[in-house]
């Protein structure tokens, strides 16, 4: 057990761009989750999955984000035509099953300049 | 919606003072409760948890109870260490929802 891995960990990119990030969860865990953290605030939900299924998209986010669980393993967070309000740490989260606690990977420190 | 308010912070207190960290909830059903920790440059990790109204959930010295009739789960220790100074988040998961959510935040530091 390795825990949540996040790639990459720091990611500068110029406005406009499209950017991607990859979560690989702790094997088994069915659900994951991803969420946004600016400083000084909690970690606040954009999406989560069971297995394949995204059950809940944040009412907050855009058109421009969008994510992905292909078979149910590891998950990707696209971000399309980034602004400087997308500069933000990005964590992802698995847990076994519903009510059980989630493990954080790291994050990615994303700086839209 | 579910969510979850803690106290404003920043809390400072000296070295062996008593903490509470306040923490309020509003659900449908009966969520899990958790409390995160996040040190100086380090990911969230998981303090302590409860699953049902009345638990305790108890781990290096932090404790908090499940009180379903104040909708609360404050954080204590009985004396703080310079080790501790770190953000502490409350969180919940919904039981209708599966949905994990925090709180904003509540930043602690402990001087020597």
């Amino acid at each position: 057990d390795t825990g949540v891995s996040q790639d990459p960990r720091h990611k500068i990119t110029k406005r406009g761009q499209n950017v991607t990030f990859r979560c690989d969860p702790i094997s088994e865990h069915n659900r994951l989750y991803w969420y946004r953290q600016t400083l000084g605030q909690g970690p606040e939900f954009l999406t989560y999955f069971q297995n394949e299924a995204q059950l809940e998209k944040s009412r907050l986010l855009s058109d421009r984000f969008s994510a992905e669980r292909p078979k149910g393993s590891f998950s990707t967070l696209e971000i399309q035509r980034t602004e400087q309000g997308d500069s933000a740490m990005y964590l992802c989260a698995s847990s076994e099953g519903t009510g059980l606690e989630a493990f954080f990977g790291q994050g990615t420190r994303l700086t839209v300049v | 919606g579910d969510s979850v308010t803690q106290m404003e912070g920043p809390v400072t207190l000296s070295e062996e003072a008593f903490l509470t960290i306040n923490c309020t909830y509003t659900a449908t059903g009966y969520p899990s409760l958790f409390w995160y920790v996040q040190y100086p440059g380090e990911g969230l990790q998981l303090l302590l948890k409860a699953t049902k109204a009345d638990d305790k959930g108890s781990n290096k010295g932090f404790e908090a109870t499940y009180r379903k009739e104040t909708t609360s789960f404050h954080l204590e220790k009985g004396s703080v260490q310079v080790s501790d100074s770190a953000v502490y988040f409350c969180a919940l998961i919904g039981s209708n929802t599966g949905k994990l959510i925090f709180g904003q935040g509540t930043t602690l530091q402990v001087k020597p």
